[in-house]
């Protein structure tokens, strides 16, 4: 196991909504990026934050948003829910502060459908 | 053309078999590569990275062509266990930009 955990593991929300993610990194990791999964595809990089500031981003509206708190924790936040954002949420956490080079540690996703 | 571009597969491979995956990226400025492994409804895990002057580890051999863009995974005597998805990834250090390919699908028959 990583030692990254993400809550919940599943989600179910409508059209519209808002929903926030949560996800804890691994012990001594300062680094968190996320991910989108859609079905038979590869990750999608969302964002990454660096403490506590977003240090890079992929192509994804300003819908999605995120922190990173002191303890290096993070959450994903998406507002206004469209049916394409059904997927598979992934975090990842590595050592310090350059993903780029370093090997990402995944947890296990949350999987969030979008009716 | 697409930023990383696998071969889906599937590739059907009998146990014992070698198999070889290729993986082409489209930005020259790229700087990290690595291959990772997903299995079905499980979090990506690092296989391995990619070095210039190519890499092995066990039965894993990992090679990197940046004249023509491409890096490459080969698996000797395969077995059971590698049946999982393979994913490409690149990585520029410039916005710490991190591309995973779509991956590409093993199965391995006994």
């Amino acid at each position: 196991e990583t030692g990254v955990t993400q809550s919940p593991t599943h989600l179910i929300k409508t059209r519209g909504q808002q929903v926030t993610l949560r996800c804890s990194s691994q012990s001594g990791h300062n680094t968190v990026s996320w991910y989108q999964q859609a079905l038979g595809q590869g990750p999608q990089f969302i964002f990454q934050y660096y403490r506590e500031e977003e240090n890079g981003r992929g192509n994804f509206p300003p819908r999605f948003s995120g922190l990173q708190f002191p303890n290096y924790s993070s959450e994903l936040n998406v507002n206004a829910l469209e049916l394409d954002d059904s997927a598979l949420y992934l975090c990842a956490s590595s050592p310090s502060g350059g993903a780029a080079n370093e090997k990402l540690f995944f947890g296990s996703g949350t999987q969030l459908s979008v009716l | 053309r697409k930023e990383v571009e696998q071969d889906p597969g599937p590739f059907n491979v009998p146990e014992g078999a070698t198999v070889a995956f290729n993986c082409t990226y489209s930005n020259s400025a790229s700087q990290s590569f690595f291959w990772y492994r997903q299995d079905c409804r499980k979090e990506p895990k690092l296989l391995m990275s990619v070095y210039s002057s190519g890499n092995e580890d066990g039965r894993f051999t990992a090679q990197l062509n940046r004249a023509s863009q491409y890096i490459s995974l080969l698996i000797r005597d395969s077995k059971l266990s590698d049946s999982a998805t393979y994913l490409c990834v690149v990585a520029m250090n410039r916005d710490d930009k991190i591309i995973f390919g779509k991956g590409t699908r093993l199965h391995i028959l006994p």
